[in-house]
């Protein structure tokens, strides 16, 4: 059993398009998290944070359920540079971070 | 500049070589982590530290010994024992105070095996 769990993709988008990716969890005590952006060959680097109550960054935005234990990062107007890998992150009990496998998106001009 | 720093960017290491990999931070954070990431796959904890002197294994610790003699410093040696080493290596910190704790990411070390 994976502690998280996220759709490969890959999600080949036009510009301007929406896109919305979903992730869900395993441990329902799971206290915080987050979404990562990670280039080719990079790093992954904090993207937001996501609360309960949702919470927006410009075009992107976070969403929590609890109930059934998934989160959700919604984009909007996507542009070229948006192209990248999205990791789902949760934080069970504030000392281990779980990653999912992480969604490819490409941007198509 | 605060952050997280890896050296070196790249390593080439020869079968039954150990070779240890730098991270180093100055962003006051008690906690530091290893992570493997192979072609494709998601990140997997080798090691962390909450605190100076003090680490716990993680998911795939075989092969692997780390130390924590300082509370900016974590350095990871890949032993000889490790059978399978050619891959990307990621270091992170974070804070430990409270629930939100975010975790930052140095830039990574690929080490390849000759």
């Amino acid at each position: 059993r994976k502690e998280v769990e996220q759709d490969p993709g890959p999600f080949n988008v036009p510009e301007g398009a929406t896109v919305a990716f979903n992730c869900t969890y395993s441990n329902s005590a799971s206290q915080s998290f987050f979404w990562y952006r990670q280039d080719c060959r990079k790093e992954p680097k904090l993207l937001m944070s996501v609360y309960s109550s949702g919470n927006e960054d410009g075009r992107f935005t976070a969403q929590l359920n609890r109930a059934s234990q998934y989160i959700s990062l919604l984009i909007r107007d996507s542009k070229l540079s948006d192209s990248a890998t999205y990791l789902c992150v949760v934080n069970e009990d504030g000392n281990q971070f779980y990653f999912g496998t992480g969604t490819s998106l490409t941007v198509i001009p | 500049d605060g952050g997280i720093t890896q050296s070196p960017k790249y390593l080439f290491r020869k079968e039954g070589q150990n070779v240890t990999l730098s991270c180093e931070q100055n962003l006051n954070h008690d906690a530091m982590y290893w992570y493997r990431q192979d072609p494709g796959q998601g990140l997997r904890l080798i090691y962390y530290s909450q605190i100076v002197n003090d680490f716990q294994k993680g998911d795939i610790a075989e092969g692997y010994s780390v130390s924590r003699e300082k509370k900016e410093s974590f350095p990871l040696t890949v032993t000889s024992a490790q059978k399978n080493p050619t891959a990307f290596y990621l270091c992170a910190s974070s804070g430990t105070s409270g629930s939100w704790n975010t975790q930052y990411f140095g830039p990574g070390t690929r080490l390849t095996v000759l």
